[in-house]
């Protein structure tokens, strides 16, 4: 079975700080995508990054990048310049390609950025 | 403007009260699903949908029915809810071989059983 492993329930960082949030996951398939959800209080889900298993070269938007290691099944999220506003609840979701394209989504890591 | 509609923002009711959780989508999306959000549990799927007429079961569907009729509408339907019910749902939609795009959730529905 796909799973997906969020191992920071809570984080916080410093205003203008870079920080680093840890995903695993776990699956047979070759061809996949990865996503990293933002949730801020007002719980609204927002696509932060996605990222495509055949594609070697990291995703980045903006202060948002990932770090994609296939081989070693990890998809961090990085996020550097942190604001306020960054706030939030952070979940990284897998899908797989084939066809119903079921999410799973990890635990999720609360962040908190400090000012 | 491209988006999912859950209505309503907020239920509280009472155990085996029969309720119904709207949703939807104006971006002609065949593919519909429905979420609940639990403490320490993430998001899990309850049903989804892959067109009109075509709905099959996610991890959690105990307690719930779907039905798609319209393409844009995917109600959820609790007939007997009971307090291990209480969640945050989501209803999410994409569109068919955009499976690189994310889905686009709605707002939420914070319903309570007591």
């Amino acid at each position: 079975a796909q799973t997906v492993t969020q191992s920071q329930p809570e984080m916080s960082v410093q205003e203008a700080e870079t920080v680093t949030l840890s995903c695993t996951y776990d699956t047979s398939e070759n061809n996949y995508y990865l996503f990293w959800y933002k949730q801020p209080p007002s719980r609204q889900m927002i696509l932060v990054i996605r990222q495509e298993a055949y594609k070697q070269q990291n995703a980045t938007e903006n202060r948002f990048s990932v770090n994609f290691q296939k081989a070693a099944k990890s998809f961090s999220l990085k996020i550097s310049d942190s604001q306020l506003g960054d706030t939030a609840m952070y979940f990284c979701a897998f899908t797989d390609t084939s066809g119903t394209y079921k999410y799973i989504f990890g635990t999720g890591t609360r962040l908190k950025v400090l000012a | 403007e491209a988006q999912v509609t859950q209505n309503p923002r907020y239920l509280i009711t009472v155990t085996g009260k029969k309720l119904t959780v709207t949703c939807s989508q104006n971006m002609n999306h065949e593919y519909m699903s429905w979420y609940r959000q639990d403490p320490g549990l993430g998001l899990r799927q309850i049903y989804y949908s892959m067109n009109v007429e075509v709905t099959d079961k996610g991890d959690v569907p105990e307690g719930y029915k779907v039905s798609r009729k319209e393409k844009r509408n995917f109600p959820l339907i609790l007939e007997s809810p009971s307090p291990n019910q209480t969640s945050l749902y989501f209803c999410a939609s994409r569109g068919l071989g955009t499976g690189s795009s994310g889905y686009t959730f709605g707002s939420g529905t914070r319903l309570t059983v007591v």
